[in-house]
C-alpha cells in the first residue's frame, strides 16, 4: 500500500518567515495531495491540494509544488502569522480512491513573534 | 452551512463495552469516511460509505464496523473494546466518493478504560 513520509516534525520560524514542509510517497499511482491544518481540539482543516497532472499551485500565502518522478510535494507558507501555528498533515491517495487518503506523521510548525 | 456534526465529543468506555459514534455529514454531501488517530499510529483510514454501501475499507480487525443511512448519515461501531483502541476519531464527508476535498468533523474521543 501506500507510504507517506513527512519532514520535519517540528518547525519554528520567525513571524513573517517562510516554512517549507516535505513529503514523500512511494506509490506511483498515486495522485491525489491535499494539505491539511490541525488545530488544538479540532479535525484537520484542508488548506490546499494538488493533483497530480499540476506541478504547483498556489493560494494566497500557501503552495504546493508536486514532483512526480521523484515521488515528493511540498508545502510553502509566506510570510508566516501567529495563526498559522499548528500542526500540518501531508495525504495522498490513489488513483480510484480519492476517500482513504494515507497520512504522513505531520509536521508542529511553531510561529514565533 | 453547518460542518460536519460529529457525537458524542467525548465518551470513556472499560474494556470489553461495545460504543457507537455518529456522523453527520455537510447537508448534500454523500461519501462518508472514518479515520482514527493516535499519537502513535497517527491518521489512519477506517472506511468510507457512499450511498450506504461500504465502498473502501483500511487495515482495521472486524470489531470496528460502520453503516450509513439513507439520510448520509454515517455511524461506527466497535466491539470488545480495547485499551488501545483509545483515539480520536474523525468522520469526513464529500460530496460523492470520486470527489477530492474531504471535510473533516472535530472528532469523538474515546477513552478506554
Amino acid at each position: 500500500g501506500e507510504n507517506v513520509e513527512q519532514h520535519p516534525s517540528t518547525l519554528s520560524v520567525q513571524e513573517g518567515d517562510s516554512a517549507v514542509i516535505k513529503c514523500t510517497y512511494s506509490d506511483s499511482a498515486s495522485n491525489y495531495f491535499p494539505w491539511y491544518k490541525q488545530e488544538l481540539g479540532k479535525g484537520p482543516q484542508l488548506i490546499i491540494d494538488i493533483r497530480s497532472n499540476v506541478g504547483e499551485k498556489k493560494d494566497q500565502r500557501i503552495a504546493v509544488t508536486l514532483n512526480k518522478t521523484a515521488k515528493h510535494f511540498s508545502l510553502h507558507i509566506t510570510e508566516t502569522q501567529p495563526e498559522d501555528s499548528a500542526v500540518y498533515f501531508c495525504a495522498a491517495s490513489i488513483r480510484g480512491t480519492a476517500s482513504k487518503l494515507t497520512f504522513g506523521t505531520g509536521t508542529r510548525l511553531q510561529v514565533t513573534l | 452551512k453547518a460542518g460536519v456534526t460529529q457525537t458524542p465529543r467525548y465518551l470513556i468506555k472499560t474494556r470489553g463495552q461495545q460504543v457507537t459514534l455518529s456522523c453527520s455529514p455537510i447537508s448534500g454531501h454523500r461519501s462518508v469516511s472514518w479515520y482514527q488517530q493516535t499519537p502513535g499510529q497517527g491518521l489512519q483510514f477506517l472506511f468510507e460509505y457512499f450511498s450506504e454501501t461500504q465502498r473502501n475499507k483500511g487495515n482495521f480487525p472486524g470489531r470496528f464496523s460502520g453503516r450509513q443511512f439513507s439520510n448520509s448519515r454515517s455511524e461506527m461501531n466497535v466491539s470488545t473494546l480495547e485499551l488501545g483502541d483509545s483515539a480520536l476519531y474523525l468522520c469526513a464527508s464529500s460530496l460523492n466518493t470520486a470527489n477530492y476535498g474531504y471535510t473533516f468533523g472535530s472528532g469523538t474521543r474515546l477513552t478506554v478504560v
